[in-house]
């Protein structure tokens, strides 16, 4: 079955420093992964995303995440958090095999940036 | 603003009855999707139409129905209301039907069972 993963309910970092959301999946073939961010009475917002190619892709905001597939982990980074970076993550996988565009997502994770 | 407009944003209603829900998507976007959010159990996909056809399904209930006309909003349809039933209901849309679409969310119905 597919499925996604993010072990941290919370995660918390102080403004200027690096963060870094965690992110793992189970899925047969290739997986089609996202990044989404839910502010507060919100729909979601897509960052970024990795089909193919480089491990390392870059997407809104300065976010980036990398992409392992020996890990089969696709964790979401930025060098410097901003308060404004608080929100809720949402780590989603698109599955193989005629499934039309559908997204499986993670618990997601919030994020508190400290002044 | 993602262009996704859903009305309306908040519903309160009894168990028993009938709603529908309304998206809009963004314009020049062929495919609508539909997520179910809940505290219990996450952000659930429902279903996907694209270009006015069904192209996946997730767990939708069978109490749950689905359609997308041919200006290409869609309305999704929940009957027998159950106070599980209460959720935030997101639409979604994207250009393509493919899984490599980034999908842009409006901002939710809120159902409130009572």
């Amino acid at each position: 079955a597919q499925s996604v993963a993010q072990p941290e309910d919370q995660v918390n970092v102080a403004e200027g420093n690096p963060l870094t959301v965690k992110c793992t999946y189970s899925v047969s073939g290739n997986p089609y992964l996202f990044w989404y961010v839910q502010y507060p009475n919100r729909g979601l917002q897509f960052l970024l995303k990795y089909i193919t190619g480089d491990n390392l892709v870059k997407g809104s905001y300065g976010f980036e995440a990398e992409f392992n597939k020996s890990q089969t982990s696709f964790h979401l980074k930025k060098p410097s958090a901003l308060v404004s970076d608080s929100a809720l993550y949402f780590c989603a996988v698109s599955p193989p095999y005629n499934q039309g565009g559908k997204l499986i997502f993670g618990q997601g994770t919030e994020l508190s940036v400290k002044p | 603003d993602s262009g996704v407009t859903q009305t309306p944003k908040h519903l309160i209603t009894a168990t028993g009855q009938r709603v529908t829900l309304r998206c809009s998507p963004r314009s020049g976007d062929l495919s609508v999707y539909w997520y179910q959010q809940s505290l219990d159990q996450g952000l659930q996909f429902l279903i996907q139409y694209y270009n006015g056809e069904e192209r996946a399904k997730g767990n939708i209930l069978e109490r749950f129905s689905a359609q997308q006309f041919p200006d290409l909003h869609s309305e999704l349809n929940l009957s027998s209301l159950e106070l599980g039933d209460s959720a935030l209901y997101f639409c979604a849309s994207s250009v393509g039907q493919g899984r490599n679409q980034p999908q842009h969310f409006g901002d939710g119905t809120r159902l409130s069972i009572l």
